[in-house]
């Protein structure tokens, strides 16, 4: 089990820039999901994916957001036209049912 | 609109002694309940589940404690020790209905030795 991995680990970015993150999930995880969390408050739910299918997406997930899981496989999260209020830690998870299980995050500051 | 709160940010206790973590929430749906453990610059880490059925779960030095009624969940370690300290994030889950978990701001556990 080498569990949820999540690449990059950093990233900084100026404003008005696109990034693109990375998850590999446990293999046998059918449910991947992404979290966003900010100082202070606790991981808030982006989106999740069962298998290839997108099927929640919270209202935080602006237009600028999109997510991918192709294949049912690693997923994708993009940001488009970055701006300051998007640094946060990006948290990737997966499951079976019930637990979810997260990578170390990927921490995005914007200047 | 938060669904599971977390009122205190932070506590301290004592090496050896009990930590009492507390977690309300406002869904009657959930039925599947969580405590996570954060290390900075890490992911959340899974603690400790309850099922809405039970009303108690024991693992080692942590027991969940589940009051359906009063829609309350605690978390106790016994006995403390300084590697708890962390941040813990209570969460619960529409588990049948497969949504997302949602998470309380977390509390910061403090344990001096």
């Amino acid at each position: 089990d080498t569990g949820v991995s999540q690449n990059p680990r950093h990233k900084i970015t100026k404003r008005g820039q696109n990034v693109t993150f990375r998850c590999d999930p446990i293999s046998e995880h059918n449910r991947l999901y992404w979290y966003r969390q900010t100082l202070g408050q606790g991981p808030e739910f982006l989106t999740y994916f069962q298998n290839e299918a997108q099927l929640e997406k919270s209202r935080l997930l602006s237009d600028r957001f999109s997510a991918e899981r192709p294949k049912g496989s690693f997923s994708t999260l993009e940001i488009q036209r970055t701006e300051q209020g998007d640094s946060a830690m990006y948290l990737c998870a997966s499951s079976l049912q019930g637990t979810l299980h997260f990578g170390n995050g990927t921490r995005l500051t914007v200047t | 609109d938060q669904q599971v709160k977390q009122n205190s940010p932070s506590l301290s206790v004592q090496e050896g002694r009990i930590s009492i973590l507390n977690c309300d929430y406002t869904n009657s749906m959930f039925d599947y309940f969580l405590w996570y453990k954060k290390y900075p610059a890490e992911g959340p880490t899974f603690l400790i589940s309850i099922s809405s059925i039970k009303d108690k779960n024991e693992d080692g030095r942590f027991t969940v404690f589940l009051n359906k009624s009063a829609k309350h969940l605690s978390l106790h370690i016994v006995p403390s020790q300084p590697g708890d300290s962390a941040v813990y994030f209570c969460a619960a889950i529409v588990n049948q209905a497969g949504t997302a978990l949602i998470f309380g701001k977390g509390t910061t556990l403090s344990v001096s030795s």
